[in-house]
């Protein structure tokens, strides 16, 4: 079956440098990858969206980058800010399916 | 604004009881789906719906059963609680499926004693 990994469980970086989360998968590459970001006690809120053809997406100070050969993603948060601490899911969805597969996510803190 | 409103925050029932958690979404979407949330664990598919009365199991969908009688409300049961549905109870609803992404209510933290 499809295992997702997320890098470390935790990750603290100092603020206003780049925040960089790692999302690995096995076997098939999906058809879209998703990240959300979680804050305490509410519910997942959609960030980006990168196809499988696509190899970079933006917005303001995220990136996320898709690698099918290395069957892996990278979330990129530039110019990190303590507003950024938060846990980060990433999600595969597959064309042939419509559900998503979610990572356990990795929680990220950013230290003023 | 787009919403996905659950019925309950915080919950608290006894092994045995059976438990309706309700979720409503206002931005008239095919998809709706029910996850559990646990610490390491991460978010577990338990059913989802692509259209009323429509449901299709998730990855742990054992105790569980839903119910779709109109668009905007899906509803997750547990027909006999135990102690290892102690949970947070996440519902999300997307446009269609494929491409789109999944709006998220707030969650229900369910105690089973």
């Amino acid at each position: 079956s499809q295992k997702i990994e997320q890098n470390s469980e935790a990750l603290n970086i100092q603020e206003g440098k780049t925040a960089t989360l790692t999302c690995n998968y096995t076997n098939y590459s999906p058809a879209y990858l998703q990240w959300y970001r979680q804050d305490p006690g509410r519910g997942p809120v959609f960030l980006l969206l990168i196809r499988e053809n696509e190899k970079e997406k933006r917005k303001e100070r995220l990136k996320v980058t898709f690698d099918t050969t290395l069957k892996q993603s990278l979330f990129h948060i530039t110019a990190s800010q303590p507003a950024d601490s938060a846990t980060y899911l990433c999600a595969l969805e597959y064309s042939s399916a419509s559900k998503i597969i979610f990572g356990s996510g990795t929680r990220l803190s950013i230290r003023p | 604004d787009v919403k996905v409103t659950q019925s309950s925050r915080y919950l608290v029932k006894r092994t045995g009881e059976k438990v309706f958690l309700e979720c409503v979404q206002d931005m008239d979407h095919e998809n709706m789906f029910w996850y559990r949330q646990d610490p390491g664990l991460g978010l577990r598919l338990i059913y989802f719906s692509y259209d009323v009365k429509m449901k299709e199991k998730g990855d742990i969908p054992e105790g569980y059963s839903v119910s779709r009688e109109k668009k905007e409300r899906f509803s997750l049961i547990l027909e006999s609680a135990s102690t290892n549905q102690t949970s947070m109870y996440l519902c999300a609803s997307s446009l269609s499926t494929v491409s789109y992404e999944q709006y998220f209510g707030p969650g229900t933290r369910l105690t089973v004693t």
